[in-house]
């Protein structure tokens, strides 16, 4: 799987859209990102996924560069409840069995 | 639809007892996962399996079983506890094959598990 880079922590006020960027400079033709988050003590959510364009659904937008090689999470109004770790995964259909969390950003949205 | 549902979501072990941590699904998926996550660790896949009649070893396999007779249930049965596998533990799901890359997994609540 690809390696990804994702910034230790980062702060949103309430209401705010958070955009959670990720670089996967060597990512290939065939692996999707993916991203998932872990509330604190509870198990891992998937959020999202693409491949090369853009998707949205009801939690959350992934916005990915034209090369592909980074991607940024947005959640448009960001709330409390959004507070979390938050990883992003690359892999494509030939990838193990084991989801690699790597270490995630922590957001914080704060009132 | 219940997602993955995980009993217990506690238990105190004492050092070299058994226990099973039951583990069921509801969305017909083949692929199950069993994953442990130490205090401020990712997590590491112990054990998982592609359908009904297979299981095979992951990154942590030492200490644990599994076994899968039915689509829905993948219970993982720890035997002589150690305070090693103080941990939380998490089920996981998935559709197989080329669906696994479109779709996500799904996981359960956890079951947190002290070894004193």
């Amino acid at each position: 799987d690809a390696k990804t880079t994702q910034p230790p922590s980062m702060d949103c006020a309430e209401g705010r859209a958070a955009n959670l960027p990720c670089n996967h400079s060597t990512i290939s033709g065939n692996e999707y990102v993916y991203w998932y988050r872990q509330i604190h003590s509870q198990g891992p959510q998937y959020i999202i996924h693409g491949l090369k364009n853009n998707e949205t659904n009801e939690m959350a937008s992934l916005i990915i560069t034209e090369d592909r090689k980074s991607s940024t999470l947005i959640l448009p109004h960001a709330t409390l409840r959004d507070t979390a770790v938050y990883y992003c995964i690359v892999r494509d259909s030939n990838s193990g069995y084991a989801l690699n969390f790597g270490k995630g950003t922590s957001l914080l949205v704060t009132p | 639809n219940a997602g993955v549902t995980q009993t217990p979501k506690f238990r105190i072990l004492k050092i070299g007892q058994s226990m099973t941590l039951q583990c069921t699904q509801d969305m017909n998926h083949n692929y199950m996962y069993w994953y442990r996550q130490d205090p401020g660790m990712g997590l590491k896949l112990i054990y998982y399996s592609v359908g009904a009649g297979i299981t095979d070893k992951g990154e942590v396999p030492n200490g644990y079983n599994v076994s899968r007779s039915t689509t829905e249930d993948f219970p993982l049965r720890l035997e002589l506890a150690a305070p090693s596998q103080t941990s939380v533990y998490f089920c996981a799901s998935s559709y197989g094959g080329d669906r696994r890359t479109r779709y996500g997994y799904t996981f359960g609540s956890g079951t947190r598990l002290t070894v004193v």
